[in-house]
């Protein structure tokens, strides 16, 4: 069954650049059929689509984020990653990754989410 | 982008009785393949969401049958057909027809 995990540092500083991995388990980020997706959800708030990545590196981002944006792949590792650039406090937020087949935009499995809080 | 529209935004359902939550598109979520992607997610309390529906109508894997999708273009209803204290928990809807995919406000149900 495959499982995703998201990790990182859980305070980061304003104007400082937040960076969390996805460890896929039970499964190849390699397979052709899928991309690997962050999103996230601010505390109490509704769901925001950050981007998604295929093995081969090709990517797409949210335009909302995307200056601030990076999402990269470690097929080797069998892992992804988010890097998001100046943050400030709006971007506290509980961070999912996530899987969704080629051809349609369906979530599925998610992690189970890490928190991550911008403060100084 | 597509901006999704739920209501209402929270409903007590007493167990055993029906519970209905509607989702409007700002556009129409129906592709040039004939498919209309919009999907449903169920988030319940501490966990990440989970899909329920997907393409309107479709249950996804191991999804009980009292819950049912419906809708087409820009108007969508997702029905729970008697609901139990395991369906609480906030439902999404969220279309994928055009990036960036976006997800409606969500809909808090409780049990009376």
């Amino acid at each position: 069954q495959l499982q995703l995990q998201e990790s990182g540092p859980g305070l980061v500083k304003p104007s400082e650049t937040l960076s969390l991995t996805c460890t896929v388990s039970g499964g190849s980020i390699s397979s052709s059929n899928y991309y690997w997706d962050w999103i996230r959800q601010p505390p109490g708030k509704g769901l925001e689509w950050i981007g998604s990545i295929y093995y081969s590196g090709i990517t797409f981002y949210n335009p909302s984020l995307k200056s601030r944006v990076t999402i990269s792949v470690d097929t080797s590792k069998n892992q992804f990653s988010l890097k998001l650039s100046s943050v400030t406090a709006t971007d506290t937020a509980v961070y999912y990754c996530a899987r969704h087949p080629s051809a349609v935009l369906r979530f599925d499995p998610w992690g189970q989410g890490t928190l991550v809080t911008v403060s100084s | 982008d597509i901006v999704m529209t739920q209501t209402p935004l929270s409903l007590s359902v007493t167990p055993g009785q029906p519970a209905s939550i509607s989702c409007k598109s700002s556009q129409s979520l129906l592709h040039s393949d004939g498919k209309t992607y919009l999907y449903w997610y169920l988030q319940k309390p501490g966990q990440s969401p989970q899909l329920l529906v997907y393409e309107v109508s479709s249950r996804f894997s191991g999804v009980p049958d009292r819950f049912s999708g419906s809708g087409s273009g820009t108007d969508f209803t997702l029905k729970i057909s008697r609901v139990g204290a395991e369906d609480v928990g906030v439902y999404y809807c969220m279309q994928g027809v055009h990036l960036p995919p976006t997800f409606g406000q969500g809909s808090k149900l409780e049990i009376k």
